[in-house]
């Protein structure tokens, strides 16, 4: 069966620092994979998607980007985090059908 | 591009009341409609969904409802309980290239008070 791994579950981290967070799917090759953002209180919001190796998608201007250096793995990473970059970060899959497959989040603090 | 709007953004029913959850599309060519439960903390759980050739689907105390015409699709829990207690998402979908897009509503917390 195809399992997603999301990590870390929680982090907090100095304004001005860098962030990489890492998404993994088991169980499938050539998943098309996507990072959601949660605000609190508020809905998902898509800011990456990619439907292969080194194929990124960008949905809003950000200060964020997202790397997809194997079939099964997404990252996403900033350089230089800011305050406005907290909320609950899910990546999710889909495969040939459109049903999507989310992680358990994480939830990203900026201090 | 498509933008999904849901409402209400908050909900409370006795147990055992219906609950209904409503959402309008603005991408005519969207097809596919599904329904997500997120529990506090953790990342949304497909609950049900609706394909655009399908009016109707049923699922014990969980139905939806779609109208192509009018570009809205609706969430109807019956029955509630406490465990329905939840914020949840609805998404509305087109294919794009080799992809599927998912566009979500805003969200709505349902309360089901014991």
């Amino acid at each position: 069966s195809q399992t997603i791994h999301q990590w870390p579950a929680t982090l907090v981290q100095p304004v001005g620092s860098p962030l990489s967070l890492e998404c993994t799917v088991e169980g499938t090759s050539n998943p098309n994979l996507y990072w959601y953002r949660q605000a609190a209180g508020r809905g998902l919001q898509l800011l990456f998607y990619s439907v292969g190796i080194g194929q990124i998608s960008s949905e809003v201007p950000q200060n964020l980007s997202a790397s997809r250096p194997q079939d099964r793995q997404f990252i996403l990473s900033s350089k230089k985090l800011l305050l406005s970059d907290s909320g609950f970060y899910l990546c999710a899959w889909t495969g040939d059908y459109t049903e999507a497959f989310f992680g358990q989040g994480t939830r990203l603090t900026v201090v | 591009g498509e933008n999904v709007e849901q409402h209400p953004s908050t909900l409370s029913v006795q147990e055992g009341d219906s609950a209904v959850i409503k959402c309008t599309y603005s991408d005519s060519a969207s097809n596919y409609f599904p329904w997500y439960k997120q529990e506090l903390g953790k990342g949304p759980q497909l609950i049900i969904d609706i394909r655009s050739n399908v009016g109707e689907k049923k699922d014990q105390r969980i139905a939806v409802t779609l109208n192509k015409t009018a570009k809205h699709f609706s969430l109807h829990i019956t029955e509630t309980q406490p465990e329905d207690s939840a914020v949840y998402f609805c998404a509305a979908t087109r294919r794009m290239d080799s992809s599927y897009k998912l566009i979500f509503g805003s969200g709505t917390r349902l309360l089901v008070r014991p």
